[in-house]
């Protein structure tokens, strides 16, 4: 069955130190893989894709096949990057629970 | 409209009774999609729409939701005899093509409270 897995749901970090959101998937194809991001009073939006490969925000997104995870890292965090982020699969949009994260000043 | 919308905003009901929320999509999306999104739950998928395709109706939690999308266009989400777990943000996404191919656009959702 296809499943994404978000083992944190909540992750606190302080400004200018390094966040890593952990996605991981269960999926028998070439997955697909997006990040989704609602902050505070904002609607759900799509921050990146993983067949982009773009980096949004200083945030980038490396698919890896062999640990089937798809994890959401910035090296320096900022305050607004404080909401809650959701990881997606392609071909099913059922979203992993989420993780909120708070970056402390 | 630009964007996805939904009403009412906010919906107070008592429980028991029955309520309708609506999505009106991008126009042009042929992909619908309803979500409930819950303290602690994360976002639960609902149902799915794509163009003239039967819905993808696993993720209903009981016989008493149901959803209609009329046209290919607007969508009404109808939940019967409303329970207090039903108190939930509802949202709805629709996309230019279907299940997950393109971005999903969110409307600001319809947050309904059971008493």
């Amino acid at each position: 069955a296809q499943r994404v897995t978000q083992p944190e749901k909540l992750l606190s970090v302080f400004k200018g130190a390094p966040v890593e959101l952990k996605c991981n998937y269960s999926y028998s194809g070439s997955p697909e893989l997006f990040w989704y991001v609602q902050y505070s009073r904002q609607r759900l939006q799509l921050l990146l894709r993983h067949i982009s490969r773009e980096s949004i925000k200083g945030f980038t997104a490396d698919l890896n096949k062999g640990e089937t995870s798809f994890h959401l890292k910035k090296p320096f965090a900022q305050e607004e990057d404080s909401a809650m982020y959701y990881c997606a699969l392609m071909g099913d949009m059922r979203f992993g629970a989420g993780t909120r994260l708070t970056v402390k000043p | 409209g630009a964007g996805v919308s939904q009403s009412p905003s906010n919906k107070v009901t008592e429980k028991g009774k029955d309520v309708e929320l609506r999505c009106d999509p991008i126009s042009g999306h042929t992909a619908l999609y309803w979500y409930r999104q819950s303290l602690g739950q994360g976002l639960e998928f609902l149902i799915y729409f794509q163009g003239n395709s039967a819905p993808d109706k696993s993720g209903l939690p009981s016989d008493r939701f149901s959803a209609e999308r009329t046209g290919g266009s607007v969508s009404t989400l109808t939940i019967q005899r409303t329970q207090q777990e039903d108190s939930a943000v509802y949202l709805c996404a629709s996309s230019l093509s279907g299940w997950g191919n393109t971005e999903a656009f969110f409307g600001q959702g319809t947050r309904l409270t059971v008493v």
